[in-house]
């Protein structure tokens, strides 16, 4: 259960976009659509972003985006904000049946 | 409005036990699995648990098999997590987490759990 490589940090502007990978192997994120990814700010629980790759829950902005190829999954946040600056978190069900998070990347606007 | 509170963290030494609760309201509990996951001190988030809406599956981290046990009790829309032999690298958050199958989209507050002598 090796977790997923994600960049330790990622940064942009206000206004540009910015892409977070997220890679696996095919024994979870190339194997399975169940990757979400994880907002955290700093002193507060994850708040979900993205579901099941692509897919946006109600209430999220529609800045937030997500997609997959092979073993690797992205998160794409366009028209970055000032309140977009957080930890980032992707996590893909696995092939024994349990869930492994990536190690996070810190999301720096400039 | 969906709530989960946890509680029962606190300072326990090396190899001692700890019960986690979690309170959940504003949802059908029954109907959801729950899951627990954890971050250490200022690393990242690692899922320890989940459990199926009937308790009849659960599945753990490699790290805990065998020291820590997910239940649920759903007369009382509550998750635990019964965690025993516990060494410093437990010491995190706690989360509860509403799912399992395919997303967590409800989390709590946390609760610190320290393992020290």
């Amino acid at each position: 259960q090796s977790a997923l490589t994600q960049p330790a940090s990622v940064s942009g502007s206000p206004g540009q976009s910015i892409t977070i990978s997220c890679t696996g192997t095919s024994s979870d994120v190339g194997g399975y659509n169940y990757v979400s990814w994880y907002q955290q700010h700093p002193g507060k629980a994850p708040k979900l972003m993205i579901y099941d790759v692509s897919n946006r829950p109600s209430g999220v902005s529609n800045r937030f985006s997500g997609s997959k190829s092979g073993n690797t999954a992205s998160l794409t946040i366009s028209g970055l904000q000032a309140e977009d600056e957080a930890d980032y978190y992707c996590i893909s069900y696995t092939s024994s049946s349990t869930w492994v998070f990536g190690g996070g990347t810190k999301l720096t606007v400039l | 409005e969906v709530r989960l509170v946890e509680s029962g963290g606190g300072l326990v030494q090396p190899g001692g036990s700890l019960r986690l609760s979690c309170a959940a309201s504003g949802f059908t509990f029954s109907s959801f699995w729950m899951s627990w996951v954890r971050q250490a001190p200022g690393k990242g988030l690692e899922w320890v648990a989940n459990i199926k809406q009937d308790g009849s599956e659960k599945y753990y981290v490699d790290s805990v098999k065998g020291r820590f046990t997910i239940s649920r009790d759903n007369a009382k829309n509550s998750l635990y997590l019964q965690m025993n032999s516990l060494r410093a690298e437990d010491t995190a958050v706690y989360y509860c987490a509403r799912g399992g199958l395919s997303l967590f989209d409800y989390w709590g507050q946390g609760t610190l759990v320290t393992v020290s002598s």
